[in-house]
């Protein structure tokens, strides 16, 4: 199993431009999510997908689109980026059906600088 | 909703001795309590995690308590060596429902020197 994959691993963008960061994942889990990390800041949650079909605004998600594509992948577009976005972005995944399957597995990172 | 702080943001120690991070949440309601460790340029993973119906857990050097009078959790790392160096992050889950919603600490720079 190849986990928690995110496309691209870096990615410098100009104000104004956008883009879409990839996440997949291949454990069969229900929920995704989508963190900043800033320095001194922690994960901050963007936005998250419980299942298939549904998403909800996280702690941070002004600036962000995001789409549960279908069980295994979760997206998350920045329509017009901001230098303020430059950030390590982390897509995770967790089982969440009963007790005991609340583990985040957290993918790689795209690194995203906003020039 | 939910905050949590976490103290102390850096803490060095010498190699063999005792680590202590401490975590305070708002919400009580919170009912799981996750520890991730994340190496320099990796990403966070889960190394211990605690549900408020239980007040301490230990998996060989790591030790989680949790004390929801006063709510707040601490990890404990006995026996340090240099490969625990690294930034730990605390989290509690936001609300006590079914979704995993987590809202992390700002970290601890753990420094452990040989």
């Amino acid at each position: 199993n190849a986990g928690v994959t995110q496309t691209p691993k870096f990615q410098v963008l100009k104000t104004g431009q956008s883009m879409t960061l990839q996440c997949a994942q291949d454990m069969n889990h229900n929920s995704m999510y989508w963190y900043r990390q800033d320095p001194g800041m922690g994960l901050r949650l963007i936005y998250y997908s419980a299942s298939e079909g549904t998403t909800d605004k996280g702690e941070v998600p002004n600036g962000y689109n995001v789409s549960r594509l279908n069980k295994r992948e979760f997206s998350l577009r920045l329509e017009s980026a901001a230098p303020s976005q430059t950030s390590v972005y982390f897509c995770a995944s967790s089982p969440d059906r009963g007790i005991g399957n609340n583990e985040q597995f957290f993918g790689p990172g795209t690194r995203l600088t906003v020039l | 909703g939910e905050n949590v702080e976490q103290h102390p943001s850096t803490l060095s120690v010498q190699e063999g001795d005792s680590a202590v991070i401490k975590c305070t949440y708002s919400d009580s309601a919170s009912n799981y309590f996750p520890w991730y460790k994340q190496e320099l340029g990796k990403r966070p993973q889960l190394i211990i995690d605690i549900r408020s119906n239980v007040g301490e857990k230990k998996d060989q050097r790591i030790a989680v308590t949790l004390n929801k009078t006063a709510k707040h959790f601490s990890l404990h790392i006995t026996e340090t060596q240099p490969e625990d160096s690294a930034v730990y992050f605390c989290a509690a889950k936001a609300g006590s429902g079914g979704y995993n919603k987590l809202i992390f600490g700002a970290g601890t720079r753990l420094a452990v020197h040989p």
